[in-house]
């Protein structure tokens, strides 16, 4: 039974890049959402995607962006990298259900120099 | 607007001592709550979760929370710790009647370490 799988793992980028993070969901889930988690701190909502479109979005710029695929995959972009988008991004699943909980990947630690 | 508030942000406990980690959260209407835990070197996973019902939750590992609407909280228990309780732990609202999993809000987590 896959969990939730995300890549790369680590990331070094320069300020003003742009960068691709990708995840793929539990089996069975069809929901996505991306959260940040900087060092300290709980995770933040970024967004949350079903049937390929972007449902629910936190309090991020719209340099962040995503996608989520017709096999429930999902991709968050960055645009124009700040050096304080350094974190750690997670990608959680989930069912649709009310009370579903988000099941984790394992992360994506993103350094912007 | 929702906010989930954790008072304590290390604690430090002896093997077999009683844990309470403290969650209070800020929301106008339902709520579903979970605590999470992250082990060193995994994911997050959940641990419990209230959703209606009976307001005392238990969940793995021998570890149980109360939902007391009056105080808003949602503390984390466990009678007797063991060293590998040793993990940070995370609180977590998702508000409304939405029928779909949407935006849950996390606190800022508890490290939990458990001295053998």
């Amino acid at each position: 039974d896959a969990g939730v799988t995300q890549s790369p793992t680590h990331l070094i980028k320069t300020r003003g890049q742009q960068v691709t993070l990708r995840c793929s969901p539990k089996s069975g889930h069809d929901t996505v959402s991306w959260y940040q988690q900087a060092l300290g701190q709980g995770p933040q909502f970024i967004f949350q995607y079903y049937e390929e479109e972007e449902r629910q979005r936190g309090n991020f710029p719209d340099r962040f962006s995503g996608h989520q695929f017709p096999n429930y995959s999902s991709e968050l972009n960055v645009n124009a990298l700040l050096l304080g988008d350094s974190a750690l991004y997670l990608c959680a699943s989930s069912s649709r259900a009310l009370n579903s909980p988000l099941h984790f990947g394992n992360g994506t630690r993103l350094t912007v120099t | 607007a929702q906010s989930v508030s954790q008072h304590n942000h290390h604690v430090i406990l002896s093997e077999a001592a009683s844990l309470e980690l403290g969650c209070n959260y800020s929301y106008g209407g339902t709520v579903n709550l979970f605590w999470y835990v992250q082990y060193p070197g995994q994911h997050l996973q959940l641990l419990l979760k209230y959703f209606s019902g009976d307001p005392l939750v238990k969940g793995i590992k021998g570890f149980e929370a109360e939902f007391i609407k009056s105080k808003f909280s949602f503390n984390l228990r466990k009678p007797s710790v063991q060293w590998s309780d040793t993990a940070e732990y995370f609180c977590a609202l998702r508000g409304g009647y939405n029928t779909n999993a949407g935006k849950s809000t996390f606190g800022d987590g508890t490290t939990l370490t458990v001295k053998p």
